[in-house]
């Protein structure tokens, strides 16, 4: 079985431009996470999609956008590229948790860096 | 709100020496406990979690962490390291009994270097 797959796996984007990073999850999963690994600062949550809805966001501004399609995958748009946007940006799925633990999986990741 | 904070930015072992990862959390309600492996270029993997029940956990690859409510910890040990466990960890938490992963929070990592 496949399991979450990210696209591309590197990305090179000039200040000012816009980034669109893909994310496929395993099949079943209906939910999908995104989080931005800037080094040294750990993972960020950055959104939460579950069933095509947007249901949670963290504390990042709104040029980070994203959505997800009916087939349950998932694109972050990342719009007025800033130098500090440089990091890896990891796509995790999962059931949907309904008050319960469910494990979440990770992709590998596309490392963006912005020039 | 919770955090997680892990002292040691790097540990360096040598080869077949034990190893200890040291994670603390703060919250004010029930949480569950994660520890990830990332190593170079991937994603993370799930080492182990503490969700309920023994405060001793075993996880993959020979680690195994115990949680201590006490002392608000979540330390990640290995009785003898392989060449092959040097990676980034990171210790993660949640609030017990909420649905999805939006609410884990996730610590800064631990470089673990295991000098041969």
């Amino acid at each position: 079985e496949a399991g979450v797959t990210q696209s591309p796996t590197h990305l090179i984007k000039t200040r000012g431009q816009q980034a669109t990073l893909r994310c496929s999850p395993i099949s079943g999963h209906t939910s999908v996470y995104w989080y931005q690994q800037a080094l040294g600062l750990g993972l960020q949550f950055l959104l939460w999609y579950d069933e095509g809805e947007e249901r949670n966001r963290g504390n990042f501004p709104p040029r980070f956008s994203g959505r997800q399609f009916p087939n349950y995958s998932s694109e972050l748009n990342v719009n007025a590229l800033e130098l500090e946007d440089s990091a890896l940006y990891l796509c995790a799925s999962s059931l949907k948790g309904k008050g319960r633990y469910t494990e979440a999986f990770f992709g590998q990741g596309t490392r963006l860096t912005v020039v | 709100a919770q955090s997680v904070t892990q002292l040691d930015s790097q540990v360096p072992v040598f080869e077949e020496a034990p190893v200890e990862l040291r994670c603390n959390y703060s919250s004010s309600v029930s949480v569950y406990l994660f520890w990830y492996v990332q190593y170079p270029n991937q994603g993370l993997q799930l080492l182990l979690k503490y969700l309920s029940g023994s405060t001793l956990v075993k996880g993959i690859n020979g680690f195994e962490a115990e949680f201590n409510k006490s002392q608000t910890s979540f330390h990640l040990r290995k009785p003898s390291v392989h060449i092959s466990d040097t990676a980034e960890y990171f210790c993660a938490v949640s609030r017990a009994y909420t649905g999805g992963y939006q609410k884990v929070t996730f610590g800064t990592g631990t470089k673990l270097q295991v000098i041969p």
